[in-house]
């Protein structure tokens, strides 16, 4: 049965430090990960998905590696924002349906 | 666009009353899903979807049930509500998966249910 495990659970930081999210699964078999954003109260926003094929991905300030054969990924987020505060969900996708994680809860103050 | 809808954002039960959790999406996605958010935990997939008139358990179904009649609405239903069905319920949506498996889900703004 596929885990997903998020580490840390919650993290404090300064604004404009660089930080590294990091999430791991049990199961090497996907077919894509995915990280997502969750602000409080609201839904999920899709940040980067990388394919089973790929190694990184990237967007802005975020990017996100892939390393099936150790079952790891990391959401990297450089010079961090105040607005960048949220809960941080790895998913992983096989046979369809998506794993979650637990999330990391992440603070950036001023 | 509106994206995934969710009805009611909110809803207080009382034990052994039902309910039902509407899902809507305008962009003609096939595949439609439920998920519960319990505090301080990840996702769990109650139902899916692949298309009108077909669904299929996720990881969590017991006390609850879907249908699937068009491809805009996926209702999720709680015949009997237990407080341990108290938790925020996502619905989302997706395209078919192709052999690339490259597309993400796209997620409504959730229902807090909350059952006493």
């Amino acid at each position: 049965k596929q885990e997903v495990t998020q580490i840390p659970a919650a993290l404090s930081v300064p604004e404009g430090e660089n930080l590294v999210l990091n999430c791991s699964f049990t199961d090497s078999a996907i077919y894509n990960l995915q990280w997502f954003r969750q602000d409080p109260g609201k839904g999920l926003t899709s940040l980067l998905l990388i394919q089973s094929s790929q190694r990184e991905q990237t967007s802005g300030r975020l990017n996100a590696s892939l390393d099936k054969s150790s079952g790891r990924s990391t959401l990297y987020i450089a010079a961090s924002q105040p607005g960048d505060s949220a809960t941080y969900l790895c998913a992983v996708d096989n046979t369809d349906k998506l794993i979650f994680g637990t999330g990391t809860r992440l603070q950036v103050f001023p | 666009n509106a994206g995934v809808t969710q009805t009611p954002k909110f809803r207080i039960l009382k034990i052994g009353q039902s309910m039902t959790l509407q899902c809507a999406q305008d962009m003609n996605h096939n595949y439609m899903y439920w998920y519960r958010q319990d505090p301080g935990m990840g996702l769990k997939l109650i139902y899916y979807s692949v298309g009108a008139g077909i669904t299929d358990k996720g990881e969590v179904p017991n006390g609850y049930n879907v249908s699937r009649s068009t491809t805009e609405d996926f209702p999720l239903r709680l015949e009997l509500a237990a407080p341990s069905q108290t938790s925020v319920y996502f619905c989302a949506s997706s395209y078919p998966r192709p052999a690339s498996k490259t597309d993400t889900q796209y997620f409504g703004p959730g229902t807090r249910l909350t059952v006493l």
